[in-house]
């Protein structure tokens, strides 16, 4: 059973500029919950897809954007990039869109740097 | 508006003593409440949970106590083992909808050999 990949695992970027960051979910789950880890923070909810799908939102911007594909792999895209974006994304997924006994299932995330 | 709240960012523990982490909530409409371990350079990993329905679940080392009215839940682990030192986020959800999960700011538990 292959867990939560991510890639990449570390990204520089300049601010104005647009990244995408990749997920695989575990097999055999079909939802995929993107957070956002600031330095000393919590991880915080992005937006969560399920069965390709936005299933929610968190209080992110618009330019916060995701999608996820027919193998519930997911993809997180940030437009116009600002240095608070700055931050350890955090992809989970888990079996079901209601409430996993076991939480979720974490990646190990993609640290991303805006200069 | 920090919904879920750990006070204390360190705690330092004797190996084989017991360690005690906090958290409390203010939304009383978390219903579901989960515990995780982060290592460096790793994603979280779930810990044990406990539903609002129980006010104490144990798995092996690791037992939650959840006091509904205090809206307060705490994490014991007994006895302390150096390969516990990790950051524990408290985390909690609501019946309803989507799962989305709030987390705490974390503590960073050191067991001292």
């Amino acid at each position: 059973e292959t867990g939560v990949t991510q890639s990449p695992t570390h990204l520089i970027k300049t601010r104005g500029q647009q990244v995408t960051l990749r997920c695989s979910s575990q097999s055999g789950h079909n939802t995929v919950s993107w957070y956002q880890q600031a330095l000393g923070q919590g991880p915080q909810f992005i937006f969560q897809y399920y069965r390709e799908e936005e299933n929610g939102r968190g209080n992110f911007p618009p330019r916060f954007s995701g999608l996820q594909f027919p193998n519930y792999s997911s993809e997180l895209n940030v437009n116009a990039l600002e240095l608070d974006d700055s931050a350890l994304y955090l992809c989970a997924s888990s079996p079901d869109r209601g409430r996993s006994r076991y939480g979720y299932t974490f990646g190990s995330g993609t640290r991303l740097t805006v200069v | 508006d920090q919904q879920v709240k750990q006070n204390s960012p360190s705690l330092s523990v004797q190996e084989g003593r017991i360690s005690i982490l906090n958290c409390d909530y203010t939304n009383s409409m978390f219903d579901y409440f989960l515990w995780y371990k982060k290592y460096p350079a790793e994603g979280p990993t779930f810990l044990i949970s406990i539903s609002s329905i129980k006010d104490k679940n144990e798995d092996g080392r690791f037992t939650v106590f959840l006091n509904k009215s205090a809206k307060h839940l705490s994490l014991h682990i007994v006895p302390s083992q150096p390969g516990d030192s990790a950051v524990y986020f408290c985390a909690a959800s609501a019946t309803g909808g989507y799962q989305k999960v709030t987390f705490g700011t974390g503590t960073k538990l050191q067991v001292i050999p």
